[in-house]
């Protein structure tokens, strides 16, 4: 059974912190991996993938890749109220299907 | 933009119906999906079809759900006799294995099975 796990908080973090979500994930065999938001009573939406070890970068957002530790994390700087939705982590293997985890509700508070 | 549109927005049936949901995917997508969202729960996968045949399912994907694409460009999720539980947000979803290997979700359709 492959399985992703997150933290399904909520997560606090003042306007302007840093917020910082984890994800792990069990097999070894994934190959890539999504970060999504999905606001209340919406479709997720991607924010960014990442296919290699170490960090990638796009804007506020960095993903975090350790397939060693078989981890990967999403941190949001500068965050801001409208980043307050329920961020969700998927992996892919050598197959095209995705495996999402619970995802992890984020608040930021003004 | 392209985008994946899903239609019903809002199915409401009675148990024991059968019930189609609709998705047009993005034209040059080759990978599409069903998934699932109980009110408060996790997108859950429930099949995976490409080049016309259903390449990958879950154990949610029982005999009472089929999926096919009838003319070339819809691609629909048929619930044959409804249950309770199956009151959910259906989602489709596309994937892109070109350059941005992006997977594209439709807005949904909200089930409600009284």
């Amino acid at each position: 059974q492959k399985e992703v796990e997150q933290n399904s908080g909520p997560l606090s973090v003042p306007e302007g912190a840093i917020a910082s979500l984890n994800c792990t994930y069990s097999d070894r065999g994934s190959q890539s991996f999504f970060w999504y938001r999905q606001y209340s009573g919406k479709s997720p939406e991607l924010i960014m993938f990442i296919y290699s070890n170490g960090d990638k970068e796009d804007g506020r957002f960095t993903a975090q890749l350790n397939k060693a530790s078989q981890y990967v994390s999403l941190l949001i700087r500068d965050s801001q109220p409208s980043d307050s939705a329920t961020y969700l982590c998927a992996v892919r293997n050598y197959g095209q299907n995705f495996v999402f985890g619970p995802g992890t509700r984020l608040s930021v508070l003004p | 933009e392209p985008e994946v549109t899903q239609t019903p927005s809002h199915q409401v049936t009675q148990m024991g119906q059968e019930v189609i949901l609709r998705c047009v995917p993005i034209s040059n997508h080759l990978y599409f999906y069903w998934y699932r969202q109980i009110l408060g729960q996790k997108v859950e996968f429930l099949v995976s079809f490409y080049n016309n045949e259903i390449s990958e399912k879950s154990e949610i994907f029982d005999d009472q759900f089929s999926v096919e694409r009838p003319d070339g460009s819809n691609f629909t999720l048929k619930i044959r006799s409804t249950k309770l539980e199956d009151s959910a947000m259906y989602f489709c979803a596309t994937f892109d294995t070109g350059g941005m290997n992006e997977q594209f979700f439709g807005p949904g359709t909200r089930l409600t099975v009284l």
